[in-house]
C-alpha cells in the first residue's frame, strides 16, 4: 500500500502567518489523486483540495495545493483563528486508499 | 446542504455483531461510490470499505474481508455496514462518507464502536 507521511505533526502560528503542511508517499500518486481535508472536533471533515491543486466549491483562496509525484503541499496563508484543526492528506489513485497521519494546526 | 449521519454505533462484546447506517441527503445518492473509514483511538484514519454507485462491486480491506459486509438501498438514500465476529482492534470511530469515484468528497461526523467485555 502507499503509506503517507505528514509533517510536522503539529503546528503553532499567529493569525496572519502561512501555514506550510506536507504529505509525503512512499510511492508515486498516479494522475495526483491526492487530497486535503480539514478536521475540527465535534464535526464532519471536509474537503479543501482535490487532484493535489484543486481547490473544492466554497474553499478560500487562502488554501492551496501543490507537489506532484512522492510530495505534496497544503499551503494556508493569512492564517485566521478559524483554521484551527487537524488536516489530513488522502491518496485515492489506488485500492487500498491511504491516509496521512494528519498535522494538527494550532492558532497562538 | 450534503448530510450524512451515521447511527447504530454502540458497546459489543468481542464475537458479537452490529449494524451501522448512514443516512444521506442533499446529493444524488445513487450516482455516488460510499465507503465506511475508521479511526481508532489514537490511531490514524483506515479505509474499510467501499461500494460502488449501482452496489455492483464491493472492495474491503484485508482485515475485515469475511466479516464486515457493505450495502446500500439507494431508494432510500441509505448505506449499511453489518460487522459480525468483532475483536477489540476494531473499536474506532467509523465515518460514513462518499464521493464520485474514489475521491472522498463527503464525510459524516462519524459513530463509536467500542468492542469489549
Amino acid at each position: 500500500e502507499n503509506v503517507l507521511t505528514q509533517s510536522p505533526g503539529t503546528l503553532s502560528l499567529s493569525p496572519g502567518e502561512r501555514a506550510t503542511l506536507s504529505c509525503r508517499a512512499s510511492q508515486s500518486v498516479a494522475k495526483d489523486y491526492l487530497s486535503w481535508y480539514q478536521h475540527k472536533p465535534g464535526q464532519a471533515p471536509r474537503l479543501l483540495i482535490h487532484g493535489a491543486s484543486s481547490r473544492a466549491t466554497g474553499v478560500p483562496d487562502r488554501f492551496s495545493g501543490s507537489g506532484s509525484g512522492t510530495d505534496f503541499t497544503l499551503s494556508i496563508t493569512r492564517l485566521e483563528p478559524e483554521d484551527s484543526a487537524v488536516y489530513f492528506c488522502l491518496q485515492y489513485a489506488v485500492d487500498p486508499l491511504t491516509f496521512g497521519g494528519g498535522t494538527k494546526v494550532e492558532i497562538k | 446542504e450534503v448530510q450524512l449521519v451515521e447511527s447504530g454505533g454502540g458497546l459489543v462484546q468481542p464475537g458479537g455483531s452490529l449494524r451501522l447506517s448512514c443516512a444521506a441527503s442533499g446529493f444524488t445518492f445513487s450516482s455516488y461510490w460510499m465507503n465506511w473509514v475508521r479511526q481508532a483511538p489514537g490511531k490514524g484514519l483506515e479505509w474499510v470499505a467501499t461500494i460502488k454507485a449501482d452496489g455492483s462491486e464491493t472492495l474491503y480491506v484485508d482485515s475485515v474481508k469475511g466479516r464486515f459486509t457493505i450495502s446500500r438501498d439507494n431508494a432510500k438514500n441509505s448505506l449499511f455496514l453489518q460487522m459480525n465476529s468483532l475483536r477489540a482492534e476494531d473499536t474506532s470511530v467509523y465515518y460514513c462518507t462518499g464521493g464520485a469515484g474514489w475521491l472522498i468528497e463527503y464525510w459524516g461526523q462519524g459513530t463509536l464502536v467500542t468492542v469489549s467485555s
